[in-house]
Parts: structure tokens; C-alpha cells; sequence
């Protein structure tokens, strides 16, 4: 169990366009989602706690406007990367909150922005 | 803002020696979790500790949370070439923040056959 997925995989595309990256729990409801980002052999950081029904909590210097969070259902979180520039390239990876405070992770998206 | 240390960074053993990271927080923690990462993979949870001194063990993984609940380690007997990846600690504070983890730099093993 506690099985979670995000699409895409890795996904390429060019300065200014937007991304959307969907995180889903598959065998379990999540109402708090994570969102991260992990540059190369860097560890994660918390980039928003996304909450179901509910505004995302950014982290400190995490530009709301920029990255879009949607917790729309206990099973879906998106993440919008709005007009994507190069150094928004990372390795963007969601976990969703199960019981006794544990996470389960995605199998992450890798972002390229040419 | 809480912030976690991981020593060491990088850790390279022979296959057969023993492995230890370990795990400083600036603030005393509700509980320290253990992930471990693969290359090219997504972390996986590896367990919890939540109570002041708590040890426990997985096979040849031995966790330890200490008494002020603000250091943990991780150890590895008898390392196999399964063991290599990224091995992460992260903190969880109680009160407002429930739920967040701040994550420490991660140690990377390399376990040479």
C-alpha cells in the first residue's frame, strides 16, 4: 500500500511556457500533500505544504505566483511551474502525509526548461 | 528556521565494513525519520522514532534517536552492495508546523564489492 504516483516522468520545455505536475495517492487519501525540490546530488527542499480544500503554506523565498499549488481532491495535488525559465530546472518530487506522520514519495518529475 | 545537519557527506566502505551517519537538529524534534534514496530513484521511508533515547533495529540497519530527541544515526553492519544510495534524516517539529520535514544534506554511500 501507500502507493503514490506523479506524472509526467520528466517533462521538456521552453522559456515562458508552463508546466503542470500531477501528484496522486493511489491506494490512500491524502488531505496534506508536500512538494519538493532536489537539485543534483542536493537534498530535498520543502518548497509548499499543499493542504485539500485549502491555500498551499509556501515555504520561505518559494514564489507563490510562480509555482501554482491545487489540492483539488484527497487524491490529486498539481503543481504549476507559470512561465518556466531555465533555473527552474530540478528534480521536482510530491509525498503525501499518511498516518503516525510518515510520507510516501513520488517517483518525482524531472524538469528541463530549454 | 529549524535546520538539520547530516555528517558525512559522502561516505565510500568496502563491502563487509560497517557504515554510520548521523543527524544533528537545531531544535529539539517530535520525531526523526529515515529515508533512503537510489540513484536515479525517489526517497523511501525507512522508519520512524518519536520517543526520547528509542533504538530500534531492521536487520542489519540499527536507528537510534537520542535522549534530547535532537540527534539520531543511523548504522550499517556489514555493508552490501544493495546498501548504496543516499541515506537522509528529517526532522519533524510538533505544534504549527505538524507534518513538515526538514530534511538533512544527505549522506551518499558507496559500497565498493
Amino acid at each position: 500500500g501507500a502507493v503514490v504516483s506523479q506524472h509526467p516522468s520528466w517533462v521538456i520545455c521552453k522559456s515562458g511556457t508552463s508546466v503542470k505536475i500531477e501528484c496522486r495517492s493511489l491506494d490512500f487519501q491524502a488531505t496534506t500533500m508536500f512538494w519538493y525540490r532536489q537539485f543534483p546530488k542536493q537534498s530535498l527542499m520543502l518548497m509548499a505544504t499543499s493542504n485539500e480544500g485549502s491555500k498551499a503554506t509556501y515555504e520561505q523565498g518559494v514564489e507563490k505566483d510562480k509555482f501554482l499549488i491545487n489540492h483539488a481532491s484527497l487524491t490529486l495535488s498539481t503543481l504549476t511551474v507559470t512561465s518556466a525559465h531555465p533555473e527552474d530546472s530540478s528534480f521536482y518530487i510530491c509525498s503525501a502525509g499518511a498516518e503516525r506522520n510518515e510520507q510516501y514519495f513520488g517517483p518525482g518529475t524531472r524538469l528541463t526548461v530549454t | 528556521g529549524q535546520q538539520v545537519m547530516q555528517i558525512p557527506q559522502y561516505q565510500h566502505v568496502q563491502e563487509g565494513e560497517d557504515f554510520t551517519t548521523y543527524c544533528n537538529s537545531s531544535t529539539t524534534l517530535s520525531n526523526i525519520q529515515w529515508y533512503k534514496q537510489r540513484p536515479g530513484g525517489h526517497p523511501v521511508f525507512l522508519i520512524q522514532l518519536v520517543k526520547s533515547g528509542e533504538v530500534k533495529k531492521q536487520k542489519r540497519l540499527t536507528f537510534q534517536f537520542g535522549e534530547a530527541k535532537k540527534n539520531s544515526s543511523l548504522h550499517i553492519t556489514a555493508t552490501q552492495t544493495t546498501d548504496v544510495g543516499t541515506y537522509f534524516c528529517a526532522g519533524q517539529a510538533g505544534g504549527t508546523s505538524y507534518g513538515k520535514l526538514t530534511f538533512g544534506q544527505g549522506t551518499i554511500l558507496t559500497v565498493h564489492p
